[in-house]
């Protein structure tokens, strides 16, 4: 069936360098790729999202690149902060089936 | 605009019980989508719901189930309930056709005893 693997589970980086996150998707249909940051005891909160037809954004700090071809897409955070420090869960949607989410990264922004 | 909402935030129940969870999406969303979370754990697909029908189902047994409303929102029931069935219960919604959106609500936090 479709999966989504997200790599690595955690991620310790000291403050001020950058973390980057990968996925790997399976369903060639999925159109549409959103990342989530989710701090404890909190809801899931969408911080960028990219879709299909576009290879690369940015929101400040954060950035998203996607490769269709290859069916990775990863996120990067430049100048962490201690306040990055949470667990980040990418997905992909296909309109055929639904939102699959990876199995989250464990983020650690040490100061 | 009004995020997605669910109710009750917390939800204890006994063994064999069932529970029934709520949530209301953000108005333009047609689909709904329930989660599981346990603790410590990533996101469990549970269902899908959009425009009134039930259109995926994760690897979850059939005492669990929904249904979506005219208005979009939607209930989760659970049903015999089971001590591993304690977990957070999120719902988001989206827009179906193109998936945007991904908004999730604030979870019910279901605890079996």
């Amino acid at each position: 069936g479709e999966n989504v693997e997200q790599h690595p589970s955690t991620l310790s980086v000291q403050e001020g360098d950058s973390a980057v996150i990968k996925c790997t998707y399976s369903d060639s249909a999925s159109n549409y790729f959103p990342w989530y940051k989710q701090e404890l005891g909190k809801r899931p909160q969408l911080i960028i999202d990219i879709r299909s037809n576009v290879g690369e954004k940015k929101d400040q700090r954060i950035a998203v690149t996607l490769n269709k071809t290859a069916k990775h897409f990863s996120l990067h955070i430049t100048e962490t902060q201690p306040e990055d420090s949470a667990v980040y869960f990418c997905a992909a949607y296909s309109g055929t089936y639904k939102y699959i989410f990876g199995t989250g990264t464990r983020l650690k922004v040490l100061a | 605009e009004a995020g997605v909402t669910q109710s009750p935030t917390h939800l204890i129940k006994t063994r064999g019980q069932q529970a029934t969870l709520r949530c209301s999406p953000i108005s333009g969303h047609t689909s709904v989508y329930w989660y599981q979370q346990a603790l410590g754990l990533g996101l469990q697909f549970l269902l899908w719901y959009d425009e009134g029908e039930e259109r995926n189902r994760g690897n979850f047994p059939p005492r669990f189930s929904g249904r979506q409303f005219p208005n979009y929102s939607s209930e989760l029931n659970v049903n015999a309930l089971e001590l591993e069935d304690s977990a957070l219960y999120l719902c988001a919604s989206s827009f179906q056709t193109t998936g945007g959106g991904g908004y999730f609500g604030p979870g019910t936090r279901l605890t079996v005893t």
